[in-house]
């Protein structure tokens, strides 16, 4: 089955530690998306990628860093200079940049 | 930068009845789609609308397209406590997709 794969489901992070969100598709898509989204809120854009080893920031990257070395990958890290890190986080991908997107199930972060 | 916003915010009706929710934009769209998020799940596509089309249909849904006014509209009819969701309007301009906040229909059987 193709998909888009997020894990793990729940992580807790302590003050001052970075943590990582994995994400990963079998689909064969080119681009991939990293959202924050809070309670009640719509999606807001962390980081895209529209091609391996190529990333943008979009519209809340402070704090957050990534990486895409492999087509099926892009990993999110939340680092200890993101204040406000409790949030459900979802990655999706599509073909291109204006193509439907396909979600995973997100990671919800919460703070110790 | 959130584009699309949809209204209402949350809508509560009847099973069997029709819900329609409504999504305004500001700036021109190559498309707009309409996406489903059951709670603690993520987005499912449901129907993507080029902006040389003004309706399209898919099941029980029927979107419209009006780019004179930025807006538009999902229709799902007949429905179901199923349906029950957060419903968003995301659009495509010479960025990724924006997202709006969403409107919540609570579907009562």
């Amino acid at each position: 089955d193709g998909g888009i794969t997020q894990s793990p489901k729940y992580l807790f992070r302590k003050e001052g530690q970075n943590v990582t969100l994995s994400c990963e598709q079998n689909l064969n898509h080119d681009a991939m998306y990293w959202y924050r989204q809070d309670p009640g809120q719509g999606l807001r854009l962390i980081y895209y990628s529209q091609i391996v080893n190529d990333f943008q920031k979009g519209d809340i990257a402070e704090g957050y860093s990534v990486s895409r070395e492999k087509k099926e990958s892009f990993p999110l890290t939340v680092t200890s200079a993101q204040k406000n890190p409790t949030a459900f986080y979802l990655c999706a991908s599509s073909i291109n940049g204006g193509a439907p997107q396909h979600f995973g199930d997100g990671t919800r972060l919460s703070i110790l | 930068s959130q584009q699309g916003e949809e209204d209402p915010q949350a809508l509560s009706i009847q099973e069997g009845e029709n819900a329609t929710m409504n999504c305004s934009y500001k700036t021109s769209i190559n498309n707009l789609q309409w996406y489903r998020q059951n709670s603690g799940r993520g987005l499912v596509h449901l129907i993507l609308i080029r902006s040389n089309e003004r309706e399209k249909h898919s099941g029980r849904l029927r979107v419209t397209l009006d780019t004179s006014k930025k807006s538009s509209s999902l229709l799902i009819t007949a429905s179901r406590a199923a349906d029950t969701a957060s419903y968003f309007c995301a659009t495509d301009g010479n960025t990724p997709l924006v997202f709006g906040k969403g409107t919540r229909l609570s579907v009562i059987a």
